[in-house]
This record gives structure tokens, sequence and C-alpha cells, in this order.
């Protein structure tokens, strides 16, 4: 079975600083993994995704991810926050088995970014 | 190019009715997932079409269904309405041959479903 654990709800950060968004995995067999980003009343966008190619994973907007399986993360980072990152923000775990893929979500962090 | 089209927005609809959504994919997709979104729950996987056919589909009751046109156009039923069936359903279409997300997906703006 595979699950998501995204450590924190909100997290709240001022424009121009760096943010974190942690991101938890278990899984099985090797995952596919993906940030997802929901502005309101918008549906999802694909930030990045991590495939089992490179670790350290370059998404649009300035985020970025790093693989890390000993840790088991694929935590969400971004250098220096903008106004308009601020959004819900969700990590995906999707793995083959037995032919299929199911998706798994995390529940989500809200990123708060203040002027 | 145009995006994912989700129709109707919004609906209300009573507990014990039937609802069916619609889901219009990018042109030249051929995969269509379907997801439900609620503060409970957060976001669960519904199914995943392709080619008419369904591919994957996640832990849902049997009220729950879909199928896919050969214009890749998607429908999904939910028959005798609960009122946790309350929601918002989104869409999604990608290239892929099997997705569950391994592929790019595109999102619609969703249908927000409440059920009195």
């Amino acid at each position: 079975a595979q699950s998501v654990t995204q450590l924190d709800s909100h997290v709240s950060v001022s424009e121009g600083t760096p943010v974190l968004l942690r991101c938890n995995y278990s899984s099985s067999y090797s995952p596919s993994l993906f940030w997802y980003v929901q502005h309101p009343n918008k549906g999802l966008q694909l930030l990045l995704k991590y495939t089992s190619a490179a670790t350290l994973v370059k998404g649009i907007n300035g985020f970025e991810a790093e693989f890390k399986k000993s840790e088991t993360s694929f935590h969400l980072t971004k250098p220096s926050a903008h106004m308009s990152d601020a959004a819900e923000y969700f990590c995906v775990v999707s793995v083959r088995t037995g032919g299929s893929y199911i998706p798994t979500f995390g529940r989500g962090t809200s990123l708060i970014v203040h002027p | 190019k145009a995006g994912v089209t989700q129709t109707p927005r919004y609906l209300i609809k009573t507990r014990g009715q039937q609802v069916t959504l619609s889901c219009s994919p990018i042109s030249g997709h051929r995969s269509v997932s379907w997801y439900q979104q609620t503060p409970g729950q957060g976001l669960q996987f519904l199914f995943e079409y392709f080619s008419e056919t369904q591919r994957n589909k996640g832990n849902f009751p049997g009220r729950f269904s879909g199928r896919q046109f050969s214009n890749s156009r998607s429908e999904m039923n939910v028959s005798t309405l609960e009122l946790g069936d309350s929601a918002l359903y989104l869409c999604a279409s990608s290239l892929g041959v099997t997705t569950g997300m391994n592929t790019e997906a595109f999102f619609g703006q969703g249908t927000r479903l409440t059920v009195v």
C-alpha cells in the first residue's frame, strides 16, 4: 500500500523568503512522485514530477523538489516566495501495481504569503 | 488550445437522485481521469478511462460509474445520491496510454455538486 503525508497543513512565509513544503511517502515499489498546485476555484496544475531519473527535479515558477529515498521524502522548495504562490499544494504518489496506477494524494498544504 | 472543460460548473441535487457530469478533454488526449475533492477526505481518485475502456479504478462504491465516448469525452454518473457525495468533482485528461498521474494530467475547473 502507498501513502503520502504532508507534514504541514499551513505554511506562512513573507514575500521574498524561502518556501519549504514537506512531503513524506511510503510505497512498496518505486514510486512516481508529483507536486500539484491548486489556486482558488481552479483545477490542479502540475508543478513537477519525479519518475526515477534525476533526484533533484526542477519545475515551473521556480519550484524544485528533491527525492530522498533514504528519508522517503519529496520536499518542495522555492528560494523566494511571490504573492502569486499563495495556493494549496498537493503531493501525490503513484505506483504501478498489477497493471494499474492508483494515485494517492496528500491532504494538502496551504501556502500563505505575506507582503 | 482549449483546456479541459467540465459541465456544468455547479449542480444542486436532492438526496436519492442521480447525476451525470461531463468532461471534454484537451484535443488529442485519449485518457480521462476523475477525482473527488471534499474537505473531509481530501482528493481521491475515482477512475480512469482510455479509449473507451476503464483502465484504473479507485475505492468507491458501485454508485459511482463512468464511461468514455469515441471522441474521448467522458461522463461520470452517481446514482442514489447521498449527502456525503457533495464535493468538487475534477476531471483530468492526458496523452498517456495509462495515467493514474504517471504522465502529466491537465485538470478542468471542476463541477461543484451539492446534495441537499
